[in-house]
């Protein structure tokens, strides 16, 4: 069985463009999460969506939003981009929520 | 406030050492606990996660943690490092009453062995 997925694996942006990120979750699995992770420090809670509903969302500005398509596949916006949106955006799925989550390799965004 | 917190940012280890990361959380009931690695570059690997019942979790490649409801702790172990456990070590909660899967990580414990 496929992993998650995530694409693409890298990407450049300049200051001030917009961003989509995109993740498959592990077949099945009805539940998405998305954290970044900024260099040397864990990875902080972004969205949960579960059966295409948004179910919880961290502390991050509105720039950031997501959404999930009726496959469960899940994508990432990130609007008006500064410099400190810099991180690996990883993007975890699970059968339910609260159990364990699989994650996918990541997204390197790097923002100029 | 809650909170986790793993007071080690680095570790060196010989190979063949045994090695122990510590893990402490701050919430008002036991939440549900997990131990990720992520090599350079990689997303998370699930080591081992504690729900309930037995404090001693055994996990993948050799991995085994410990809850300790009275120190709020749950830190994990390895009797005998390999060098290729060098990696970035993460201690995760979730409070199920409201996260709906939210993971709360701590800073992370980056570990390097030597020869």
């Amino acid at each position: 069985d496929a992993g998650v997925t995530q694409s693409p694996t890298h990407l450049i942006k300049t200051r001030g463009q917009q961003v989509t990120l995109r993740c498959s979750p592990i077949s099945g699995h009805k539940s998405v999460s998305w954290y970044q992770q900024v260099l040397g420090q864990g990875p902080q809670f972004i969205f949960q969506y579960y059966e295409k509903e948004e179910r919880g969302r961290g502390n991050f500005p509105d720039r950031f939003s997501a959404r999930q398509f009726p496959n469960y596949s899940s994508e990432l916006n990130v609007n008006a981009l500064l410099l400190g949106d810099s991180a690996l955006y990883l993007c975890a799925s699970s059968f339910s929520s609260s159990t364990e989550a699989f994650f996918g390799q990541g997204t390197r965004l790097t923002v100029v | 406030a809650q909170s986790v917190t793993q007071p080690d940012i680095h570790i060196t280890v010989s190979e063949g050492a045994s090695l122990e990361l510590r893990c402490n959380y701050s919430y008002g009931a036991t939440p549900y606990l997990f131990w990720y690695v992520q090599s350079p570059g990689q997303g998370l690997q699930l080591l081992l996660k504690y729900f309930s019942g037995d404090t001693l979790v055994q996990g993948i490649k050799g991995f085994e943690a410990e809850f300790k409801r009275s120190q709020s702790s749950f830190n994990l172990r390895k009797p005998s490092v390999h060098w290729s456990d060098a990696a970035e070590y993460f201690c995760a909660v979730v409070v199920t009453t409201d996260s709906w899967g939210k993971f709360q990580f701590g800073a992370g414990t980056q570990v390097v062995v030597t020869p």
